[in-house]
């Protein structure tokens, strides 16, 4: 069976802070992936980045950065300097192997204040 | 138009109507996907579409039948729903390949149902 935990419900932050999500997963598959969606509050989830399970390198984009670290089955997800519009529910989900179905964490609401 | 998109945005019905949601991908992929998204809970999918054929139901209710007529459009039709149905309905869609990997999915803007 598989398992996201994102412990953190919700964050607030003033602008300009760096903020950390935390999110960690359970499989017994050796090969799957890692999702980071955004949800602004209209609604869509809007894809972030995926990983598979082999490539441990951590990625950078803009002002987003993640850690992923399979000894500790933790895929965190930084963004540095935040602002405003960075507010949203952050979900992270994890796909096993050919499996069609992500299984999502319950996600945290990111709040930056002005 | 791009992406996912889906029609209508928000929607109102009693528990004796019957409607209909719609999503459209124009992104090429040929797998759709009907998740539910209730308040304090996390994501469920509801049912997959691959090469329009339906390849997994999540143990969903008979009062929510899909339909896919093309790999471009999916149907949720609802009828006969109960308040607890009262959700965010978000739709999916990805590229599967003959072998059966996936890539990532792209999600809509979702339908924002209420059952009275």
């Amino acid at each position: 069976a598989q398992k996201v935990t994102q412990a953190q419900t919700e964050i607030s932050v003033v602008e300009k802070e760096d903020v950390t999500l935390d999110c960690v997963y359970e499989t017994r598959d050796t090969t799957y992936y890692l999702f980071w969606y955004k949800q602004p509050p209209s609604g869509e989830l809007v894809f972030l980045i995926r990983r598979n399970s082999f490539d441990e390198q951590n990625e950078i984009s803009g002002r987003y950065s993640w850690n992923f670290q399979k000894s500790t089955s933790s895929f965190n997800f930084t963004i540095t300097a935040s602002q405003v519009v960075d507010s949203a529910v952050y979900f992270c989900a994890l796909r096993p192997g050919s499996a069609r179905q992500l299984t999502f964490g319950s996600g945290t609401q990111l709040t930056v204040l002005p | 138009e791009t992406g996912v998109t889906q029609t209508p945005r928000h929607l109102v019905m009693g528990m004796t109507n019957k409607k209909s949601l719609k999503c459209e991908q124009h992104l090429g992929h040929n797998a759709m996907y009907w998740y539910k998204q209730s308040a304090k809970k996390p994501l469920e999918l509801m049912f997959v579409y691959s090469l329009e054929e339906r390849v997994e139901n999540n143990s969903v209710p008979s009062r929510f039948s899909p339909e896919c007529p093309n790999s471009s459009h999916l149907f949720l039709h609802l009828h006969t729903l109960q308040p607890e149905d009262s959700a965010l309905y978000l739709c999916a869609s990805s590229q599967e390949s003959l072998a059966g990997a996936q890539e990532t999915q792209y999600f809509g803007p979702g339908t924002r149902l209420l059952v009275l």
